[in-house]
């Protein structure tokens, strides 16, 4: 079946840090490839997204590369704000799946002024 | 758009009680979800619905837990009777397309914390 494994967290770094939160997949098929973002006291929300392989997405500085040999969507950002703080889920959607998205556990990254 | 619609935001009940969870999806949205999410296990999927029908409910933990999707605009997810291991928060998404496929990402609701004493 389907997984998505993320690097345990909690991830704490210093403003203006490089970011880097590792995920890994195993799918059936040729999945789409998410990043979602949750703060506190919300839902989770799109951060970005990337449908095959070699594709980027980007979105408010961070970025994320399809690596479809390393099964990887490693999420990146070069320098860090306090309001990043927030959980980070990457995700995969397979068509072999029926589409149902399959998460992470979730890496919680805090930002130290 | 105003965006998956959940309520109660917070609910707070005694164990044994009903709870009824509700959800509004955005508007032309044809799946919706709902999802637990607890520090021990993460994200979990409770059930899927695809045009209001119920595709995939593998997910629900037991037949304490029911869930409805009467219409296109509106889902309850039921909790008779309630436990305290049924504290967690819950959330409602929906998406435009089959699933979460490139074009249509879920859109998640801000959840209702529920707790059971």
């Amino acid at each position: 079946g389907n997984s998505v494994t993320q690097m345990e967290g909690p991830v704490t770094l210093s403003e203006e840090a490089f970011l880097t939160i590792n995920c890994t997949y195993t799918a059936t098929g040729y999945p789409s490839l998410f990043w979602y973002v949750q703060y506190p006291g919300e839902g989770l929300q799109l951060l970005l997204k990337a449908t095959k392989a070699d594709d980027k997405g980007s979105n408010k500085g961070f970025e994320a590369t399809y690596r479809k040999e390393t099964t990887s969507f490693h999420l990146e950002k070069g320098s860090v704000q306090v309001s990043d703080s927030a959980v980070y889920f990457c995700a995969l959607s397979d068509p072999g799946g029926s589409y149902i998205p399959t998460f992470g556990r979730g890496t919680s990254l805090i930002v130290h002024p | 758009d105003a965006g998956v619609i959940q309520s109660p935001r917070h609910e707070v009940t005694e164990m044994g009680q009903e709870v009824t969870l509700r959800c509004k999806p955005i508007s032309g949205h044809n799946s919706l979800f709902w999802y637990r999410q607890t520090m021990m296990r993460g994200l979990e999927l409770l059930i899927y619905f695809n045009n209001n029908v119920p595709i995939d409910d593998s997910g629900m933990p037991e037949d304490r837990f029911s869930a409805k999707m009467p219409n296109a605009s509106f889902s309850t997810l039921k909790i008779q009777p309630s436990e305290p291991r049924d504290s967690a928060v819950y959330f409602c998404a929906s998406s435009g397309g089959q699933g979460g496929t490139m074009t249509s990402p879920l859109h998640f609701g801000n959840g209702t914390r529920l707790t059971v004493t």
